[in-house]
């Protein structure tokens, strides 16, 4: 069974642009779940999806935000960029079974921003 | 205050010694899951063991088992007989369903790094 892909691995943006990251979750996983991993902040829940709905959310503004298709891959999008932004994006699929938590996680997207 | 208390910013190990990673917690949830996960240096995350607020006994998974103690707070990871293959960041994390929003929070981590 192939794992959580995740794309682009890295990608380079300036301040003010928006960019989206994409997740594919593991084949008959519903839920994908949304972090980001920073040196100062460590790692944040951002949102997870589940059937195209959010269900869960952390504390992020409203620049971040996210979708799900009826494949059940997800996009993150964050508009306005911040040099803040930079970080270690990973996402997380799970199945019906497991609760937030048990999850497996894709490799990341590195978004940095200049 | 912290959610998520992981006191070992770093931890150096001789091989074949068994480890533990401090962790301790805040909820006021009283239905809560405990999770460790392993970050080696290629980034990405790796779930190794899950501990529910209910369980009674400690759960196990190979050579990692997780120390509950519930009244303490505090669900500590414990490896045995480890191996160069462990070195890693170690990462605690809680799940709370607060007001119907489910929520994972992190610990700051832990680096381990086994000796030879």
């Amino acid at each position: 069974k192939a794992g959580v892909t995740q794309t682009p691995r890295y990608l380079i943006k300036t301040r003010g642009q928006q960019v989206t990251l994409s997740c594919s979750p593991i084949s008959g996983h519903r839920s994908v779940s949304w972090y980001q991993q920073t040196p100062g902040q460590g790692l944040q829940f951002l949102f997870e999806y589940f059937s195209e709905t959010q269900r869960n959310k952390g504390n992020f503004p409203g620049r971040f935000s996210g979708r799900q298709f009826s494949n059940s891959r997800s996009e993150m999008n964050v508009s306005t960029l911040e040099l803040g932004d930079s970080a270690l994006y990973l996402c997380a699929s799970r199945g019906l079974a497991g609760g937030l938590g048990e999850q497996y996680f894709g490799p990341g997207t590195r978004l940095t921003v200049t | 205050a912290q959610k998520i208390t992981q006191t070992q910013p770093g931890m150096f190990v001789q091989e074949k010694e068994a480890v533990t990673l401090d962790c301790t917690y805040d909820t006021s949830d009283p239905s809560y899951g405990l999770f460790w996960y392993k970050q080696p240096s290629s980034g990405e995350m790796i779930f190794l063991i899950y501990q529910g607020s209910y369980d009674q006994q400690n759960a196990t998974e190979g050579r990692y088992s997780l120390n509950f103690q519930k009244a303490r707070k505090s669900a500590n990871l414990v490896i045995s007989a480890s191996q160069l293959g462990d070195s890693a960041m170690y990462f605690c994390a809680m799940r709370e369903a607060l007001e119907g929003n489910e929520k994972l929070t992190f610990g700051t981590g832990t680096r381990l790094t086994i000796i030879p």
